[in-house]
């Protein structure tokens, strides 16, 4: 079956400009994440969704940054005014349940470079 | 705080054995994950622990040992196809928190 896709898979922008980012989880999935890999980090947690449960936003470096799950599937990550430090591989993972051994299926990534 | 630890690279020869480490401090615990990420590639997943013990899986196995805050990945038989990053990641409720990945180059 089809795995989890994002879009774009690159994305170049101008420092100022606003981006979405679009997320399609695995059909059936509940749990979704929302992650940014910068060169040489490990993966960053940014927003998780699961359900129709409010989303946990911890992650979130700056209010520049929000997400949104319509009908509990296709998620999109805005980041708004962006600047050169939001420069990244940002990753959505989708997975069964947001407990227990219920491993997280990534997707490829959308690479932003903000110039 | 979070800290999740694993060394930055490793090396190691076609057909050997490796290890790779990974210390924990996290405020709380709900299993171990470790995903293999090569590069430009997306993390896929490898192995989960949530009780003490090894889980064998083929060429990899891993560790946990909860009171110590300490995990290991083994790879045996080792192919040159296994050179990536290994990522250690924590789950505390529902996240998980990663390590910054160990690289490991497999040579001839």
């Amino acid at each position: 079956g089809a795995g989890v896709s994002q879009s774009p898979s690159n994305k170049v922008t101008e420092k100022g400009k606003d981006v979405e980012l679009r997320c399609d989880p695995i059909s059936g999935h509940t749990a979704l994440y929302w992650y940014r890999q910068s060169l040489g980090q490990g993966l960053e947690f940014l927003i998780y969704f699961q359900g129709n449960s409010a989303p946990d936003k911890s992650g979130l470096p700056s209010d520049r940054f929000s997400a949104e799950r319509t009908g509990g599937s296709v998620s999109t990550l805005t980041i708004q005014r962006t600047q050169q430090e939001d420069s990244a591989v940002y990753l959505c993972a989708s997975s069964e349940q947001h407990r227990g051994s219920y491993e997280q299926y990534f997707g490829p990534g959308t690479r932003l470079t903000v110039t | 705080g979070q800290n999740i630890d694993q060394p930055t690279e490793m090396t190691a020869t076609e057909g050997a054995i490796v290890q790779i480490n990974c210390t924990y401090q996290t405020s709380g615990f709900n299993g171990l994950f470790w995903y293999q990420q090569h590069a430009g590639e997306a993390p896929t997943f490898l192995s989960y622990n949530v009780l003490d013990g090894l889980e064998e899986k083929g060429r990899f196995s891993s560790f946990l040992s909860r009171s110590k805050g300490y995990s290991y990945l083994l790879l045996k038989e080792l192919q040159m196809k296994d050179s990536a990053s290994y990522l250690c990641a924590v789950r505390e409720a529902s996240t998980l928190t990663f390590g910054k990945g160990t690289m490991l180059l497999v040579s001839p």
